[in-house]
């Protein structure tokens, strides 16, 4: 079954400083991917996502994430944190590579900014 | 921007009431969803609906949550008899034909007391 792992429960960094959000995925065919990020008491945007094609996806609010297939892996980077950037951050892939299909969560990751 | 809108924002209900979580999809979406968020924990799919029927229901989704689309506009999420661990946020999400993302809405936060 697929799944999502997020190794960072929680990741505290200062203001200026670039930021890593690891994402590690299990599925057998190329994953749809996403990045997902919830401010507290907030509903759920999209980051960014990947499909096929460039395997460097530029998001929104400076956000990137890089797909390495022989790493299973989807990690969000941004060269310089902001402090509104303190938020919930969830990985996510789509269950079965249909369009239609359930998204798949991982725990999150939650991201706390040192003024 | 379209975008997906839930009503209402903030549910408080008594244990074992019934209650109808609302929500408007993408007008030109095809396939939509519910899924629930418990406090401090990860997102999780419910139930997902296509062409009026459920297409696929996860172990959450029991006898007790139901779906509709009841004209053709609103996608509503039907508790029965509402239990203390019911009390979640429960986002509901809609993607359209060939679509790959699903737009969330800003989701509903239902509290069982």
């Amino acid at each position: 079954a697929q799944s999502v792992t997020q190794p960072d429960i929680h990741i505290t960094v200062s203001e200026g400083a670039s930021l890593e959000l690891r994402c590690n995925y299990s599925y057998g065919a190329t994953p749809y991917l996403f990045w997902y990020v919830q401010s507290p008491g907030q509903g759920l945007q999209l980051l960014l996502k990947y499909f096929s094609g460039d395997t460097l996806v530029q998001g929104i609010k400076g956000f990137e994430a890089e797909f390495k297939r022989s790493q299973s892996s989807f990690n969000l980077r941004k060269p310089s944190v902001h402090w509104s950037d303190a938020a919930e951050y969830f990985c996510a892939v789509g269950a079965s590579g249909t369009s239609y299909d359930k998204v798949i969560f991982g725990p999150g990751t939650s991201l706390s900014v040192i003024p | 921007e379209p975008e997906v809108t839930q009503t209402p924002s903030h549910q408080v209900t008594q244990m074992g009431q019934e209650v109808i979580l609302r929500c408007v999809p993408i007008s030109n979406h095809l396939y939509f969803y519910w899924y629930r968020q418990i406090l401090g924990q990860k997102v999780e799919f419910l139930v997902s609906f296509y062409n009026n029927e459920i297409s696929e229901k996860s172990e959450i989704f029991d006898d007790q949550f139901s779906v509709e689309r009841p004209d053709g506009s609103n996608f509503t999420l039907k508790i029965r008899s509402t239990k203390l661990e019911d009390s979640a946020m429960y986002f509901c999400a809609s993607s359209g034909y060939g679509s790959y993302e699903q737009y969330f809405g800003p989701g509903t936060r239902l509290t069982v007391t």
